[in-house]
Formats: C-alpha cells, sequence, structure tokens
C-alpha cells in the first residue's frame, strides 16, 4: 500500500515571506499528486497537482516539485498571506484512490 | 453548479445507534469517496464508489460499517451500532473520471457519539 508522511507538522512565516512544505511518499506506482489546503471547519480544497512524468509545476504563487527518486514532494508557496494560514495535505495516488499525509498546519504572522 | 453536498452537517447519536450519512456528488461526477478524518489527523480513505459499484473498500472496517452510491440518489455511508471511537468527521469527494484527477470534497458531517 501506500503510505504518505509530512516533514514537519508545523510551519509559521512571517507574511510576504515564501513558504515550503514538505511531503514524502512510500509507493513508486503512485502517479498522481496533489495538494490541498484545509481550513477550520471546511473540507480539502484543491491547490495544485503534478502527474509523475513531470517534476514541477507552476500555478498563482504556487509550485509543486516532484522528486521521483527519493519519493519526495514539495509545495512552495510565494509571498505568503494571512489567508494563507491553513491546515496542507500531500496526496499520492494510484487507480482513482488518493492516500493523504497527516497535514501541515502552516501560521502565516502579520 | 453546485458543488459536493452533504447531509447532515452535524449528527449527534447514542451508542448502539446507526448513523446515515448522505453525499450527493458534484453535477457530472460519477465517482464518489468517502475519507474518515480524527482531530489533528489526516484524511483516512474509507471507500470508493462508483454507480451501483463498490470499486474500492479497502478502508472500510469490516463491520458495521457499509456504503453504496445507488443508481439514483445520493452516496450514502452507513454505520451500524456506533461506538464513541467511531465519532469524527466524515468526508465525501467527488470526481468526474476516477482516475488521476483532482477530487471535490464536500463539507464533511460531524459524527458525535454520546
Amino acid at each position: 500500500g501506500e503510505s504518505v508522511g509530512l516533514h514537519l507538522p508545523t510551519l509559521s512565516v512571517q507574511e510576504g515571506d515564501n513558504s515550503i512544505i514538505n511531503c514524502a511518499y512510500s509507493n513508486s506506482a503512485s502517479d498522481y499528486f496533489i495538494w490541498y489546503k484545509q481550513e477550520s471547519g471546511k473540507g480539502p480544497q484543491f491547490i495544485i497537482d503534478i502527474r509523475s512524468n513531470m517534476d514541477k509545476r507552476q500555478g498563482q504563487r504556487v509550485t509543486v516539485l516532484l522528486n521521483k527518486t527519493v519519493k519526495h514532494l514539495s509545495l512552495q508557496i510565494a509571498a505568503t498571506q494571512p489567508g494563507d494560514s491553513a491546515v496542507y495535505f500531500c496526496a499520492a495516488s494510484r487507480l482513482g484512490k488518493s492516500t493523504f499525509g497527516d497535514g501541515t498546519t502552516l501560521t502565516v504572522k502579520p | 453548479n453546485a458543488g459536493v453536498m452533504q447531509n447532515p452537517r452535524h449528527l449527534v447519536r447514542r451508542r448502539g445507534q446507526e448513523a446515515r450519512l448522505r453525499c450527493s456528488p458534484m453535477k457530472g461526477h460519477s465517482h464518489v469517496y468517502w475519507y474518515r478524518q480524527l482531530p489533528e489527523e489526516g484524511l483516512k480513505f474509507m471507500v470508493y464508489l462508483q454507480k451501483e459499484n463498490i470499486i474500492d473498500e479497502s478502508g472500510m472496517p469490516k463491520e458495521r460499517f457499509s456504503a453504496e452510491f445507488p443508481k439514483e440518489g445520493p452516496s450514502i455511508l452507513r454505520i451500524q451500532q456506533v461506538v464513541r471511537g467511531d465519532s469524527a468527521a466524515y468526508f465525501c469527494a467527488s470526481s468526474q473520471q476516477g482516475t488521476n484527477e483532482k477530487l471535490f470534497f464536500g463539507s464533511g458531517t460531524q459524527l458525535s457519539v454520546l
């Protein structure tokens, strides 16, 4: 099966700084990876995804990096804002089933 | 286009009662997933269904839990004879194609067992 783990359960950054959240997965057969953001009392919300045939993908203020050699995934948030404060989950997917890590709580200090 | 709808938002049950959680996927989505989340933890996969079929139920407890996604109507997660350990947030998600696709999540049902 798949297991997904995050390197840090919490991360605190200053407003305007860049944030990096890291994630490791175990199953080299996983072929699709997603980052979700979860605010208190809400369901997870899609941020960005990447397929296994890519190593980098950029969105608006967010970048996902995939290193298949070491089975590592990271989410970079540029110019972090107070509205980015939330729990961030990475998920590794194969055959429709997504396995989630335990989440990193990002706190943005004004 | 309404998102994934879950109800009830909060559900309180006494030990031994049954809990029924409902999920209506996004319009046009035929793949439904149920996840369970304990406080301060990630989402644990329970079951993946397509219309009238269970595709993967490897995360479902063998007893007391069942799920269905009928041809008409919402997907139902049913927990019989609830125990305190069933208290958690249960999230439903849907997707259009089922493979290598982002999931759209509902707001969850918070189940509290007294």
